[in-house]
């Protein structure tokens, strides 16, 4: 059984470019997580989903940052015109959302460096 | 205040000895709580729940202090194996991690 699938693991992207990072959780889970973790930082909660809708995106950044999870398909983190502090690895986390206290299972995260 | 604090360390520890980390939380009501694992440049890994009872796997010990509001971690027997970040994690849903205690065990 495959774990949570991230993609790429490594981007490197020029300021003003966009960046595009994909999960695909682990199978039977229709609920998705993402965290980003700045260098010698915790991680920190951005946005959560469930299969075509958006269910808490408190952690969002409002400007330059979106997220779907569309009915077919991995779910994208979208981060458009990209700037140094963006750099930073993504993590995506998936649980089967059957309610009460749920293990989150992560992926092994995608390094964004933005030069 | 943050939601959840930890002391970063890090902490420096012989094989053998026992190490024990706490955490501060800011939310009263929370319920939930975990100690996950994050290796260097790696995604976080659960280690263990934490119960109101306190619970145990193998040399790992997990206590919740409610009245104080701090949650505990403590490691007997420490193996080389063990150096890693542990990070003390609060919440159901939308986990609010602390920014992690780093523990490097030395031969």
């Amino acid at each position: 059984n495959a774990g949570v699938m991230q993609n790429p693991r490594h981007l490197v992207r020029r300021r003003g470019q966009e960046a595009r990072l994909r999960c695909s959780p682990m199978k039977g889970h229709s609920h998705v997580y993402w965290y980003r973790q700045l260098p010698e930082e915790g991680l920190k909660f951005m946005v959560y989903l469930q299969k075509e809708n958006i269910i808490d995106e408190s952690g969002m950044p409002k400007e330059r940052f979106s997220a779907e999870f569309p009915k077919e398909g991995p779910s994208i983190l979208r981060i458009q015109q990209v700037v140094r502090g963006d750099s930073a690895a993504y993590f995506c986390a998936s649980s089967p959302g059957t309610g009460g206290e749920e293990r989150l299972f992560f992926g092994p995260g995608t390094r964004l460096t933005v030069l | 205040r943050k939601e959840v604090e930890q002391d970063p360390g890090p902490f420096n520890v012989p094989e053998g000895a026992t190490v024990a980390f706490n955490c501060t939380y800011s939310n009263s009501a929370s319920q939930s709580f975990f100690w996950y694992r994050q290796d260097c440049r790696k995604e976080p890994k659960l280690l263990m729940s934490v119960y109101s009872s306190g619970n145990e796997d193998g040399r790992f010990t997990a206590q919740l202090n409610r009245a104080s509001q701090y949650i505990s971690l403590l490691i007997r027997d420490s193996k080389l194996s063990d150096s890693a970040t542990y990070l003390c994690v609060e919440g159901r849903r939308a986990l609010t991690f602390g920014s992690g205690t780093r523990l490097q065990v030395q031969p």
